[in-house]
């Protein structure tokens, strides 16, 4: 089974304009998680999606939202970045989520300048 | 806020002895899960241990759970080269399905 799928691998913006990420997850699986990572703040917590019904929602602005299709797809959109939007996004996947054990992609490297 | 915390936050061992590492946690939990993440690349489930259970084996790796304490440790064994990475915690954070990461322990092992 090819496993998780994040595209693009590294992305620079400048600030003010949006970006939007992509996670292709293991065939199957029906939840998707987004997490941020940065040195200061560690793994953070954005959103779950699970048959395309956003389920879980982390203290982080409107301007970050998600999306997921019916094939389990799922997108993260960030809207006029700033600076410290910079950071490692993580996508992950599950069969149905909850307190499962995660499979994750290798990420999208997001440098805002 | 962090669910979990690791402890200590880098560790610095030769090869062939041993690595544990700590994670305390303040709510009850469902299950806990140690992660591990080479460089700039995404995690990977290495153990789960659920609420019931006080010790669990994979190969070098042993975890231990102790509820009433809130805390957790994992051991790794003879450790390698290959087993210098980031180790995470993480648990279920008593608000429905989200996993709730510490903030890692560095590990390097030093050939």
């Amino acid at each position: 089974k090819a496993g998780v799928t994040q595209t693009p691998r590294y992305l620079i913006k400048t600030r003010g304009q949006q970006v939007t990420l992509s996670c292709s997850p293991i065939s199957g699986h029906r939840s998707v998680s987004w997490y941020q990572q940065t040195p200061g703040q560690g793994l953070q917590f954005l959103f779950e999606y699970f048959s395309e019904t956003q389920r879980n929602k982390g203290n982080f602005p409107g301007r970050f939202s998600g999306r997921q299709f019916s094939n389990s797809r799922s997108e993260m959109n960030v809207s006029t970045l700033e600076l410290g939007d910079s950071a490692l996004y993580l996508c992950a996947s599950s069969l149905s989520g909850g307190y499962e054990k995660l499979f994750f992609g290798s990420g999208t490297q997001l440098s805002v300048l | 806020s962090q669910q979990g915390e690791e402890d200590p936050q880098a560790l610095s061992i030769q090869e062939g002895e041993n690595a544990t590492m700590n994670c305390s946690y303040k709510t009850s939990i469902n299950n806990l899960q140690w992660y591990r993440q080479n460089s700039g690349r995404g995690l990977v489930h290495l153990i789960l241990i659920r609420s019931n259970e006080r010790e669990k084996h994979s190969g070098r790796l042993r975890v231990t759970l102790d509820t009433s304490k809130k805390s957790s440790s994992l051991l790794i064994t003879a450790s390698r080269a290959a087993d210098t990475a980031s180790y995470f915690c993480a648990t279920d954070s008593n608000q429905g399905g989200k996993l709730i990461f510490g903030q890692g322990t560095e590990l390097s092992v030093k050939p």
